[in-house]
């Protein structure tokens, strides 16, 4: 198992423009999270997804969407990227049952200029 | 509103020497994780603490949860070099909230 893939790694963008994190999970989990992460700081739930179709908002929602179109897959868009959005983005999955224990994939490092 | 507060944020030991990370958290909740992140890492989880009173080791780290209290510790036994990262705890009571984390170097 791969456990849970991001794509890219790292990413600069320029104001305005607008880009899609991807994020898919091989462990057949129901739930999907997306994070961010600011420098020396911990990780805020942006979105998270309890299955295909479902997604709900996290903490810090405003200027993300998201999709859950298969079990696998939780893209994370960015639309008009702003400096603020300069962080690193984690996803993780969790099979939803007792322990929800959740499982990162490796980032993406996000700039905006 | 769920707020996780660690302490301490930063924390330098020497080898062989025993510490203690504390986490609190605010709201009633029965559900506590501890991770460890490496620098430029993603998060490896350590342990999930499920109950009152659970307690789980794992070689020189030690995590215990008093939910009455709403206090989970993460205690360093014989500190090696090995162990320096940063460590989160993180709380769900609607969703999962992290705290700051603490910094944690050990020196020879």
């Amino acid at each position: 198992n791969a456990g849970v893939t991001q794509t890219p790694k790292f990413r600069i963008l320029k104001i305005g423009q607008s880009m899609t994190l991807q994020c898919t999970q091989d462990m057949n989990h129901n739930y999907m999270y997306w994070y961010r992460q600011d420098p020396g700081m911990g990780l805020k739930l942006i979105y998270y997804s309890v299955g295909a179709g479902i997604t709900d908002k996290g903490e810090v929602p405003n200027g993300y969407n998201v999709s859950r179109s298969t079990t696998e897959d939780f893209p994370l868009r960015l639309e008009l990227a702003a400096p603020s959005q300069t962080s690193v983005y984690f996803c993780a999955s969790s099979h939803g049952l007792a322990t929800n224990e959740q499982f990162f994939g490796p980032g993406t490092r996000l700039t905006v200029l | 509103e769920l707020k996780v507060e660690q302490n301490p944020l930063f924390l330098s030991m020497q080898e062989g020497k025993n510490y203690t990370i504390y986490c609190n958290y605010s709201t009633t909740s029965d559900r506590l994780y501890w991770y460890r992140q490496d620098p430029g890492k993603s998060l490896e989880s350590l342990f999930v603490l499920l109950s009152n009173g659970a307690v789980k080791q794992e070689g020189r780290l030690m995590a215990s949860l008093d939910t009455k209290a709403r206090l989970s510790t993460l205690h360093i036994t014989a500190a090696v070099h090995d162990l320096s990262a940063t460590y989160f705890c993180a709380v769900v009571a609607n969703d999962m909230r992290f705290g700051a984390g603490t910094r944690l170097t050990v020196k020879p």
